[in-house]
C-alpha cells in the first residue's frame, strides 16, 4: 500500500526556514521509476509546484522559488525534506508530498499517482 | 512556462445531468494532460492521465478528451459526491503546470 505522510511546523514566523518532511511507503525513493515532488495550495486556491527530486537525486525547481526551495531525500529513512527559506505570510498553504511512478527511467515531468494528506502551514506574528 | 487555463471557473449544474469542463495549455502538449479531483479538506486525486485513460478505481462517468491545446473532462450523471473542485495538470514540460480549477456547484 502506497502512503505518504508530510510533516512539519504549523506556525512560522517571517524570515524563518520552514522544513517540511515527506515520509513515503509502499515503494522505495531508489527506485528509478519513482520521484516525489511538493505542491502547495493556498486556502481556495490553484495548486503550486515547487520541487521534485528523482531516484538519481536530480533536482527540478519552480522557477520563481528557486531560489528560496532545497529538496532532498534520505532513502534509508523513506523521507524526502523541503526547505524554503525566507517565508513570509503569502507562503501561508497546505503543503502536500505526491508521488510520480512512470514505467521506467524518464527526466520527464508526470502526472501524480498518489499524494499526501497536506500540511497547513500559516503564520504567527 | 506552460500555462494552463480552465474554464469556467464555476459550473452549476443540476444533479444526474452532464457536466463539460475545459482546459487549455499555452503551447502544445500533446496528450500530457492530467485531470484530479479535490473534495474539501482533502488532496487532489487522480481521475484522468494521458488526456483521456482513467485511472485505477474512476468510474465510468468520468471520462477525458483532447490533444495539443484543448482538452475536456465529462461527467456524465453527475453524483452529489462530484460537486467538487478539478484541476487540470500539464506533464510535458517542466514545470508542470496545473489549472485554475473549475468548481462544479448544484444548480
Amino acid at each position: 500500500q502506497v502512503t505518504l505522510k508530510e510533516s512539519g511546523p504549523v506556525l512560522v514566523k517571517p524570515t524563518e526556514t520552514l522544513t517540511l518532511t515527506c515520509t513515503v511507503s509502499g515503494f522505495s525513493l531508489n527506485d528509478a521509476r519513482m520521484g516525489v515532488s511538493w505542491i502547495r495550495q493556498p486556502p481556495g486556491k490553484a495548486l503550486e509546484w515547487l520541487a521534485h527530486i528523482f531516484s538519481t537525486d536530480e533536482q527540478s525547481y519552480s522557477t520563481s522559488l528557486k531560489s528560496r526551495l532545497t529538496i532532498s531525500k534520505d532513502t534509508s529513512k523513506s523521507q524526502v525534506v523541503l526547505t524554503m527559506t525566507n517565508m513570509d505570510p503569502v507562503d501561508t498553504a497546505t503543503y502536500y508530498c505526491a508521488r510520480i511512478s512512470r514505467t521506467a527511467w524518464s527526466r520527464a515531468p508526470y502526472y501524480f499517482d498518489y499524494w499526501g494528506q497536506g500540511t497547513l502551514v500559516t503564520f504567527s506574528s | 512556462e506552460i500555462v494552463m487555463t480552465q474554464s469556467p471557473a464555476t459550473l452549476s449544474v443540476s444533479p444526474g445531468e452532464r457536466a463539460t469542463l475545459s482546459c487549455r495549455a499555452s503551447q502544445s502538449i500533446s496528450s500530457d494532460l492530467a485531470w484530479y479531483q479535490q473534495k474539501p479538506g482533502q488532496a487532489p486525486r487522480l481521475l484522468i492521465y494521458g488526456a483521456s485513460t482513467r485511472a485505477t478505481g474512476i468510474p465510468a462517468r468520468f471520462s477525458g478528451s483532447g490533444s495539443g491545446t484543448e482538452f475536456t473532462l465529462t461527467i456524465t450523471s453527475l453524483q452529489s459526491e462530484d460537486f467538487v473542485v478539478y484541476f487540470c495538470q500539464q506533464y510535458h514540460n517542466w514545470p508542470p503546470g496545473f489549472g485554475g480549477g473549475t468548481k462544479v456547484e448544484i444548480k
